[in-house]
């Protein structure tokens, strides 16, 4: 069974640029989720997707950042305008069922961001 | 609101010593509680997870954590590292949507 998959894996750009994350999940799992981990920290949930509607995004910059789950499959993860403080790795992760905290959730290897 | 604690930073044992990894949360109810293990440049996997029964949780790869109430805490543990142990360790908890990590506890092994 393929794992999560994310890309790139390595991003370096200037403030105030912008970028994206791609991730596609494991084949079948209806929840999706986006962590940003910030050197020296455990991660921090972005946004929570079931199928393709949002269940949490309490902790998303919506300035800034913004995701989407296209037919409730890939997601992307955007930051428009990037800042210092963005540099982190940000990981996806999925479950198979409607999530919850009693779901495994399966993690994906990340991207690394680096804002300059 | 919960939280997650993790006392210890960095945590260096010799190959075959034991280990134990600490863990304190805050929650109001019982928590679902985890343990994670991230190697450089992976993903994090899961180890283990505790919602409720047994206190004393067996994971993957020898690893065991036990659960204690009294204390808020959840430690893992395992009776003889190996050097493939050495990464870092999340510990977990969570309750309905949200998950919350603790900062980390970075291990390495001594040969």
């Amino acid at each position: 069974e393929a794992g999560v998959a994310q890309s790139p894996r390595y991003k370096i750009i200037e403030k105030r640029q912008s970028v994206a994350f791609w991730c596609n999940p494991i084949s079948g799992h209806a929840t999706l989720y986006w962590y940003q981990q910030i050197l020296g920290q455990g991660p921090k949930l972005l946004i929570q997707f079931q199928n393709n509607g949002v269940v949490d995004d309490s902790q998303l910059p919506k300035d800034r950042f913004s995701a989407e789950r296209l037919k409730g499959v890939d997601s992307t993860l955007k930051i428009q305008p990037a800042k210092l403080e963005d540099s982190a790795v940000y990981l996806c992760a999925s479950s198979p069922a409607e999530g919850g905290a009693r779901d495994t959730q399966y993690f994906g290897p990340g991207t690394r961001l680096t804002v300059l | 609101a919960q939280s997650v604690t993790q006392p210890d930073i960095h945590i260096t044992v010799s190959e075959g010593a034991s280990l134990e990894l600490r863990c304190n949360y805050s929650y109001g109810a019982t928590p679902y509680l985890f343990w994670y293990v991230q190697s450089p440049g992976q993903g994090l996997q899961l180890l283990l997870k505790y919602f409720s029964g047994d206190t004393l949780v067996q994971g993957i790869k020898g690893f065991e954590a036990e659960f204690k109430r009294s204390q808020s805490s959840f430690n893992l543990r395992k009776p003889s590292v190996h050097w493939s142990d050495a990464a870092e360790y999340f510990c977990a908890v969570g309750s309905l949507n949200d998950m919350r990590f603790g900062a980390g506890t970075r291990l390495t092994v001594k040969p």
